[in-house]
């Protein structure tokens, strides 16, 4: 298994709140993603990395914003928590060399809700 | 714009029954195509992936797709469920631009 952590796995939290999640990874990967899991969505993109400082949004980043200051590392912050924001949420890594899109690769998954 | 679809949300088998779960893709270009699986409370574990060659590819615990190009589809396949299968499925679709687009998944349910 592709070594990656988030933390925390589960958290409640209140709306209006700020929340920090972090995802880690030992693999030294350049790509990092955070996606939330919503039933009847699958998985969404919130946003992505593509190097150290280097971020872009995805397909549903309003309500969130993403730091990378080392390669390990990449943090989702809700600055202010609505229950819309209660998901799932999931960190993936990849590491391009077999063409445009190569394999992803996934943390165990963080539960939020927000109360 | 690229998407998958997954026309089954649930699907249920009897044990040792074959398997075979759809999906249709969008893409203008030589799509790269992914099978992944999650079981409860779980992250997902990719099975399968195709990116050119062979159309039928082979993957972990038993399972294989094919590539049909002239149907848009990527359909995943296993000749006999085991009750362990029983989990979620993704089918994916790489977007050109070091992004995959999931479509929405399919439930796996075993009977005994």
């Amino acid at each position: 298994d592709a070594g990656i952590t988030q933390s925390p796995r589960h958290k409640v939290t209140e709306t209006g709140t700020p929340v920090t999640l972090r995802c880690h990874q030992t693999e030294n990967h350049r790509y990092m993603y955070w996606y939330r899991q919503d039933p009847g969505h699958g998985l969404r993109l919130i946003h992505y990395s593509y190097g150290v400082k280097d971020t872009d949004k995805g397909e549903v980043s309003d309500g969130y914003s993403v730091s990378r200051s080392k390669t390990e590392d990449f943090l989702l912050t809700l600055e202010s928590a609505t229950s819309s924001q209660t998901s799932v949420y999931f960190c993936a890594i990849s590491e391009p060399g077999q063409g445009p899109t190569d394999t992803q690769y996934f943390g165990p998954g963080t539960r939020l809700t927000v109360l | 714009a690229q998407s998958v679809t997954q026309p089954d949300i649930h699907i249920t088998v009897s044990e040792g029954a074959s398997l075979e779960l759809r999906c249709n893709y969008s893409y203008g270009a030589t799509p790269y195509l992914f099978w992944y699986v999650q079981s409860p409370g779980q992250g997902l574990q990719l099975l399968l992936k195709y990116f050119s060659g062979d159309t039928l590819v082979q993957g972990i615990k038993g399972f294989e797709a094919e590539f049909k190009r002239s149907q848009s589809s990527f359909n995943l396949r296993k000749p006999s469920v085991h009750w362990s299968d029983a989990a979620e499925y993704f089918c994916a679709v790489g977007a050109g631009d070091d992004k995959i687009i999931f479509g929405k998944g399919t439930r796996l349910h075993i009977l005994p």
